[in-house]
């Protein structure tokens, strides 16, 4: 079993939809939830980081931990055909030392 | 300056050759990072570098070689490639770098292409 697993997609939704994105886990040790945005062919660009359990908004993102159910997510209202790109979850121990655990990656298109 | 920069954008080698590709940062990040990407896959870690110190090594073969210069830069040489070693290399800093996890911030990555 993967650390981190994530549905690859493809997901495509019309723009103003709202999206959700989803990782499970399996160690109940990660602390630290991040959400990572991909455009073709550029590095991924952190969008959304939370500790430990709970919602966090940050404009249109609003990422959710629940470590209960070692579930989390990332949800993009009124969605733009900008939003279009992967969506990589990663996670992480507190004591590992920078190891960071990614999800696949989710591939999503906003169509106009 | 808040991003990481990394040289070449594009880099296309044959097996034999000597490259390096270059990764900088001005946040005062004390952990580096350099991560393999290939297409439709999360990226891979290579090589930490902690307080311009190696401290993760998973295990990546000799002919990729990482240097740290100093606390804002990181090195990656190539000696020797496979074709299989073509990728998007990734280079990312993080602000502590002695405890996991605060949050890595990645430069554009490097595509390398090896014939």
């Amino acid at each position: 079993q993967k650390e981190v697993e994530q549905d690859p997609g493809p997901l495509s939704v019309p723009e103003g939809a709202i999206v959700s994105l989803n990782c499970t886990y399996s160690n109940s040790a990660f602390q630290y939830f991040m959400w990572y945005r991909q455009y073709s062919r550029k590095g991924p660009e952190l969008l959304m980081y939370t500790y430990s359990s709970g919602n966090k908004e940050d404009g249109r993102f609003t990422a959710q931990v629940d470590k209960s159910s070692k579930y989390i997510s990332l949800f993009i209202r009124d969605s733009q055909p900008s939003d279009s790109a992967t969506y990589l979850c990663a996670m992480s121990l507190l004591t590992t030392g920078n190891q960071f655990y990614f999800g696949t990656g989710t591939s999503l298109t906003v169509i106009p | 300056d808040t991003e990481v920069t990394q040289t070449p954008k594009h880099l296309v080698m044959g097996m034999t050759n000597k490259k390096s590709l270059k990764c900088e940062q001005h946040m005062g990040h004390r952990a580096m990072y350099w991560y393999k990407q290939k297409a439709k896959k999360p990226p891979e870690l290579m090589f930490v570098y902690s307080y311009e110190k190696l401290s993760i090594n998973e295990s990546v073969p000799s002919r990729f070689s990482p240097e740290c210069p100093n606390s804002s830069l990181l090195n990656l040489h190539l000696h020797a490639l496979q074709p299989e070693d073509s990728a998007l290399y990734l280079c990312a800093s993080s602000p502590q770098g002695d405890r996991l996890s605060n949050e890595q911030f990645f430069g554009p990555g490097t595509r390398l292409t090896v014939l």
